[in-house]
């Protein structure tokens, strides 16, 4: 089993409709969760970091079900400028030494 | 802009080769990781320096090696190299590790192996 897996993409939505990613990690030591963001041939970007509690950023809402070891993004309202790919975040590793990226979804927004 | 800068930024070397790739890291950041991107995956992590010591190391062959300098620069350098190390080679910087989940990439090094 992979140590981060993501939905299969790619998700194509029309602008303004809502689409959520999902996420699984295998490591119950994990420490730290994150969603980064990385567009067509450039380098990830941190998006929001993953909060037992639940956090949300404007139209941008993540969860964490530790005792499934389950990660979600929902993203509302989606507009072309969040087509892109989303890339789960796990740290693990002795001390967190490390972050683990998952394979990515891909998501196509059209007008 | 992030503030880390990686070159080359394009290469093509043949198998069995050698290469070595650097990244200059963002002002006041002590830790570097650097990753491994192929065509249609996430970043593999490769390793971690933190103070110019090994950090914490992916599953990679020891053909891949790096430093990290006293101004927190640093270098990966692959040996012996195969087709499949052809892939996107990202350096990210952060301080004291990777504990807040801020990596701050550069733009990468795209390696070709023929």
């Amino acid at each position: 089993r992979k140590e981060v897996e993501q939905d299969p993409g790619p998700f194509n939505v029309p602008e303004g409709a809502t689409v959520a990613f999902n996420c699984t990690y295998s490591n119950s030591a994990s420490q730290s969760f994150f969603w980064y963001r990385q567009d067509c041939r450039k380098e990830p970007k941190l998006l929001m970091s993953v909060y037992s509690s639940g956090n949300e950023d404007g139209r941008f809402t993540a969860q964490l079900n530790r005792a499934s070891q389950y990660i979600s993004l929902l993203i509302r309202d989606s507009k072309l400028s969040d087509s892109a790919t989303y890339l789960c975040v796990v740290n693990i590793g002795q001390a967190g030494t490390a972050l683990i990226f998952g394979k990515g979804t891909t998501l196509s927004v059209s007008s | 802009e992030t503030g880390v800068t990686q070159s080359p930024t394009h290469l093509i070397k043949t198998r069995g080769q050698q290469v070595t790739l650097r990244c200059s890291s963002q002002s006041g950041h002590n830790t570097v990781s650097w990753y491994q991107q192929a065509l249609g995956q996430g970043p593999q992590f490769i390793f971690q320096y933190y103070r110019e010591e090994e950090n914490g190391r992916g599953n990679f062959p020891p053909r891949f090696s790096g430093l990290q300098f006293p101004n927190y620069s640093s270098e990966l350098n692959v040996n012996a190299l195969e087709l499949d190390d052809s892939a996107l080679y990202l350096c990210a910087s952060s301080l004291d590790g990777p504990y807040t989940g801020e990596l701050f990439f550069g733009e990468g090094s795209r390696l070709t192996v023929l």
